[in-house]
Parts: structure tokens; sequence; C-alpha cells
């Protein structure tokens, strides 16, 4: 059972560079999507693809932040200048519909 | 704007203590209410959907209901493998986002042997 794949599980950067995750989504799924989740915290929506096209953005997700999803398949999230805000958990979900989202085991930031 | 309280933020339990956690919604047009479980460092681990008022699902030790206002999440003789966080999220069926979960901030449940 291929679930969802994050990579990496964790990075820990310098603040002002620049870092990129990326998803692979289960591999019959077409939707996509991308949740933070800081300490205590529920997981907040970041961004979602229906298969390639990007067709919502979070207002959380500032002009730093960056997602692609190229021929729909595995997507990657780039964030620029990174800031220690930007310290979180990034959680990739993946789904065939909007009623089952299955995640990843997520990507843990840390910006010294 | 769509809102979900969850209630204890924490709960210890004995082992085959039963008890419940609460999840209050506010959400135009509820179209689906979703239970979660989350281990240390891991991703959320899907557990139920609900759709409409009164519709119950069971897994397990867990059994999930709904109201109009509220989903109880139920755990009858908990192991201390269910120690988790436990996430509610809501997804609205009015508007054009209706594919985002919003979340609440979970219940950390500990099962003591």
């Amino acid at each position: 059972d291929t679930g969802v794949s994050q990579d990496p599980r964790h990075k820990i950067t310098k603040r002002g560079q620049n870092v990129t995750f990326r998803c692979d989504p289960i591999s019959e799924h077409n939707r996509l999507y991308w949740y933070r989740q800081t300490l205590g915290q529920g997981p907040e929506f970041l961004t979602y693809f229906q298969n390639e096209a990007q067709l919502e953005k979070s207002r959380l997700l500032s002009d730093r932040f960056s997602a692609e999803r190229p021929k729909g398949s595995f997507s990657t999230l780039e964030i620029q200048r990174t800031e220690q805000g930007d310290s979180a958990m990034y959680l990739c979900a993946s789904s065939l519909s909007s009623k089952k989202l299955f995640f990843g085991s997520g990507t843990q930031l840390s910006v010294l | 704007e769509d809102q979900v309280t969850q209630s204890p933020e924490a709960l210890r339990l004995q082992e085959g203590e039963s008890s419940s956690l609460n999840c209050s919604y506010t959400v135009s047009g509820l179209r689906g209410l979703f239970w979660y479980r989350q281990d240390p460092g891991k991703g959320p681990e899907f557990l139920f959907t609900l759709y409409s008022a009164g519709e119950e699902k069971e897994k397990e030790r867990l059994k999930a209901t709904l109201t109009k206002k509220e989903s109880f999440l139920h755990i009858t003789a908990p192991k201390p493998e269910d120690s988790a966080t436990y996430l509610c999220a809501v997804q609205a069926g009015s508007g054009g986002s209706n594919y985002k979960l919003t979340f609440g901030k979970g219940t950390l449940l500990t099962v003591n042997p």
C-alpha cells in the first residue's frame, strides 16, 4: 500500500534561505492539498490542486510561498527567504473525491 | 467563517474507562464532518466522515455521532494504543471551496495502563 509520500521528513534551515518540499500523492488521486500545522494547532489549509491546476491559495500563503504540480503528478512547495514564523509541519494530502483525504507524514521545517 | 471547537483540550483515562470527545462546529452548509487520529510526528489518519444529523459510524472501540451543531467521538473501553490526538474537521457545502477542511485544535487523549 503506497500512501502519500513526503520528502524530506525534516528540514533545518537558516533564516533567509530557500527550501523546497516534495509530495508524491497516491497514484490514482487527482486532488492534492497542502496544509500547515504548528504545535498544539490543527492543520490549516494552504492550497489545492485538481490535476495540474492550482484552484485555490489561502491568504496564509504569502508571496514567498509557491506550489506547483507539473503534469498532475507530484507536487512541490517552495518557501523563499524563510522566516522563523515559517517553522511548522507541512502536510500534503491527496484524494479521489473531496470525501476522504489521505495525509502524508509531513515535512517538519525548523528555521533558525 | 467556518469554526470548529474541540473539547476537552486534553483527556487522561485509565484503560477501560469509557469517555467522549466533543466537536462543536459553525459552518455554512455542512458537506461533511471528519474525524482523524494523529500520532506524534505523523500526519492525520482518517477515521470517519459523517454527512447528516443522526448519522453514526463505528470502528473497533470508536463511535462517531453527529447532530446539527456538534459531533461526539465515543471511546469504549480504551486501550493504551488509543493514545493520540483526535482531530475534528468540517467541510462546507456552500461557496466554491467545498473541498477545504477546517480543523479544530484537537483533543490529546492519554490512556494509562
